[in-house]
């Protein structure tokens, strides 16, 4: 029920920069609607990672960093790290499912 | 310090039912609207259900709707998730969520997650 795309997976050694793509359409994204994002490392809750496009909360490393642009965005992960592998969902709102949010597909971030 | 504390979850046979809660804790309860997130085993996140924090308007996504009722006690500090006829499909860690509120819409981020409660739907 994912509307927004996620490549399934991305890796990088550590020190690398990494991007995740979130790729959505007029109805979420495109519309203007913002995006945040969430890390789950595995067997844990999800956790806010960045909020309104590219908004770090308090405690979140400035290694994260998020960009928005027409139906699409994107988290970048700059000098890898081992404890940055997670698993990582966009999120928006879509106007054609009332009262919806939606999640992308996910992406696993592996360090080599 | 904002704490969601989920119960309620199990195993549970196609066609039952089973009633989720969601004691909350460290922020004023009412002024927020509160979700249901879902989590398949292996699979990605999915919203089932929400309510306002004013009028206690209730959401629902598509697979759930007409299944699930989404309800709030503000006294209590407590949300609930009262699920029927389940199926297979159902199985899941299901999360409470806190969605932080802005003025603009699409511009709400969930700030909280509880740690789950795994529901499983077999036979």
């Amino acid at each position: 029920q994912s509307v927004l795309t996620q490549p399934p997976s991305v890796s990088g050694a550590p020190g690398q920069r990494v991007t995740i793509s979130c790729t959505g359409s007029s109805s979420n994204i495109g519309a203007g609607y913002d995006v945040h994002w969430y890390q789950q490392v595995p067997g844990a809750a999800p956790k806010l990672l960045i909020y309104v496009n590219n908004n770090r909360p308090s405690g979140v490393p400035d290694r994260f960093s998020g960009s928005k642009s027409g139906t699409s965005a994107s988290l970048a992960i700059t000098g890898l790290q081992a404890e940055d592998e997670a698993d990582y969902y966009c999120q928006s709102y879509d106007r054609s499912l009332r009262g919806s949010r939606v999640f992308g597909t996910g992406t696993r971030v592996t360090v080599l | 310090e904002v704490q969601l504390l989920e119960s309620g979850g199990g195993f549970v046979q196609p066609g039952g039912s089973l009633r989720l809660s969601c004691a909350a804790s460290g922020f004023t309860f009412i002024s927020y609207a509160m979700f249901w997130v879902r989590q398949a085993p292996g699979k990605g996140l999915e919203w089932v259900s929400s309510i306002s924090a004013g009028d206690g308007s209730t959401y629902y996504a598509d697979s759930v709707k007409g299944r699930f009722t989404i309800s709030r006690d503000n006294s209590k500090s407590t949300l609930y998730l009262q699920m029927n006829t389940l199926r297979v499909e159902d199985t899941a860690i299901y999360y409470c969520v806190r969605e932080s509120p802005s003025n603009r819409v699409g511009a709400d981020y969930f700030d909280y997650w509880g740690q789950g409660t795994l529901v499983t739907v077999s036979s």
